[in-house]
């Protein structure tokens, strides 16, 4: 079975510039989650979808953060414009159910650096 | 709201030793509990679950009891090994509706032998 797909696995930007992460999650799973690793934390969720509909996106900076996921596939993560503290690793999630009993899988992140 | 606290690290033990990662939580509800593992170079990998309460997940040589009257989910290992270095990161799912896995801040464990 394949896993969670993500890409790039590695990207350098200015700040200010925008950014876009692409995100295949496991055939068949409903949901999907984007999180936000800075280094030495833990994942932080900034968006949770149901299908192609948002869940939960309270975490979510929406003045610089957005993420859409069309069709209920594959989601993309866009950050406009950058700051420093963007920095960290963004890592997409899914899971068959967005139930407390159903395992998220994860894919391998994208490692964002802004200089 | 939910949160999710673990033992500091890192944590540095020799091969064959007893390890324990502490960790504790807050949530509404009942929550499930998880413990998943990080490798180096690799994706966050569920290591196992629990999903109510006196429930013991295992895997690897690895278990945690969910104890609901110390709102605590310890892991432990009775002799690590070299392979076992790697980030380990408790979480629980919880939320009507939403179910929002919350991780905590992760422990890096080194074995060495």
């Amino acid at each position: 079975e394949a896993g969670v797909a993500q890409s790039p696995r590695y990207k350098i930007i200015e700040k200010r510039q925008s950014v876009a992460f692409w995100c295949n999650p496991i055939s068949g799973h409903a949901t999907l989650y984007w999180y936000q690793q800075i280094l030495g934390q833990g994942p932080k969720l900034l968006i949770q979808f149901q299908n192609n509909g948002v869940v939960d996106d309270s975490q979510l900076p929406k003045d610089r953060f957005s993420a859409e996921r069309l069709k209920g596939v594959d989601s993309t993560l866009k950050i406009q414009p950058a700051k420093l503290e963007d920095s960290a690793v963004y890592l997409c999630a899914s899971s068959f159910t967005g139930t407390s009993n159903t395992e998220a899988f994860f894919g391998q992140g994208t490692r964002l650096t802004v200089v | 709201g939910n949160s999710v606290t673990q033992m500091e690290g890192p944590v540095t033990l020799s091969e064959e030793a007893f390890l324990t990662i502490n960790c504790t939580y807050t949530a509404t509800g009942y929550p499930s509990l998880f413990w998943y593992v990080q490798y180096p170079g690799e994706g966050l990998q569920l290591l196992l679950k629990a999903t109510k309460a006196d429930d013991k997940g295992s895997n690897k040589g690895f278990e945690a009891t969910y104890r609901k009257e110390t709102t605590s989910f310890h892991l432990e290992k009775g002799s690590v090994q070299v392979s076992d270095s790697a980030v380990y990161f408790c979480a629980l799912y919880s939320g009507a509706g939403s179910y929002q896995l919350t991780f905590g801040k992760g422990t890096k464990l080194s074995v060495i032998p």
